[in-house]
């Protein structure tokens, strides 16, 4: 079984700042992880995603997240933070790309000027 | 541009009304489609996985007689919710599953827009 724990309803950074979305997981089997953005009344946009290649991933709009076996982790980053910034993340597992995922409760980044 | 196309956008309709969502995937031919329901400030809930050209898997607690699922083609899926009531009133997002292999290989579920129910 596979699921997420995304730590943080609510996370508030100063633009420019640096972002930290804080994704465990817990799976049976290797996991595939993903980090995944939802504008208001839209549907989901990947970020980026890690399938058992290079630990540290890096995805779109200067995202990346490293994946830590140790600590059972996915956590998002981004050094400086943008005003676009703003929105709601959600990290997800599956077994494999073409498996059921299983979503996180989701964090909503708010960006303060 | 879009990969999956769900339609409508947003619905309001009266309870008691049967609504029709269509989920379609523009660019490869997908045999699984995921459908989730979300409601405000939570994440998604996975309520199905339809197959093309055979019955729905539901996920527990989800009564498929209130929820049909057809996937009569690779592009198209549909969610119908029967005798909608307003505890149905949400925001449903399809996904589509691209084939493995080629272009596509290794990427994972593409998401619809989603449609946002609101039943009165």
């Amino acid at each position: 079984a596979q699921s997420v724990t995304q730590l943080g309803s609510h996370v508030s950074v100063s633009e420019g700042a640096l972002v930290l979305l804080r994704c465990n997981y817990s799976s049976s089997v290797p996991p595939y992880l993903f980090w995944y953005v939802q504008y208001p009344n839209q549907g989901l946009q990947l970020l980026l995603k890690y399938t058992s290649a290079a630990t540290l991933v890096k995805g779109i709009n200067g995202f990346e997240a490293e994946f830590k076996k140790s600590e059972t982790s996915f956590h998002l980053t981004k050094p400086s933070a943008h005003m676009s910034d703003a929105a709601e993340y959600f990290c997800a597992v599956s077994a494999n790309t073409g498996n059921q995922f299983y979503f996180g409760t989701g964090t909503s980044l708010t960006v303060i000027p | 541009g879009a990969v999956v196309s769900q339609h409508p956008s947003r619905v309001i309709c009266k309870s008691g009304t049967s609504v029709k969502i269509e989920c379609r995937s523009l660019d490869f031919q997908a045999t699984t489609m995921f459908w989730y329901r979300q409601f405000p400030k939570q994440s998604l809930m996975l309520m199905a996985t339809s197959n093309e050209g055979s019955k729905a898997t539901y996920e527990q607690g989800v009564e498929k007689d209130k929820f049909l699922i057809n996937h009569a083609s690779l592009t198209l899926s549909t969610l119908t919710v029967t005798s909608a009531h307003p505890e149905d009133s949400s925001f449903y997002i399809c996904s589509a599953l691209p084939p493995g292999g080629g272009s596509y290989s290794n990427q994972p579920q593409h998401f619809g827009d989603g449609t946002r129910l609101s039943i009165l």
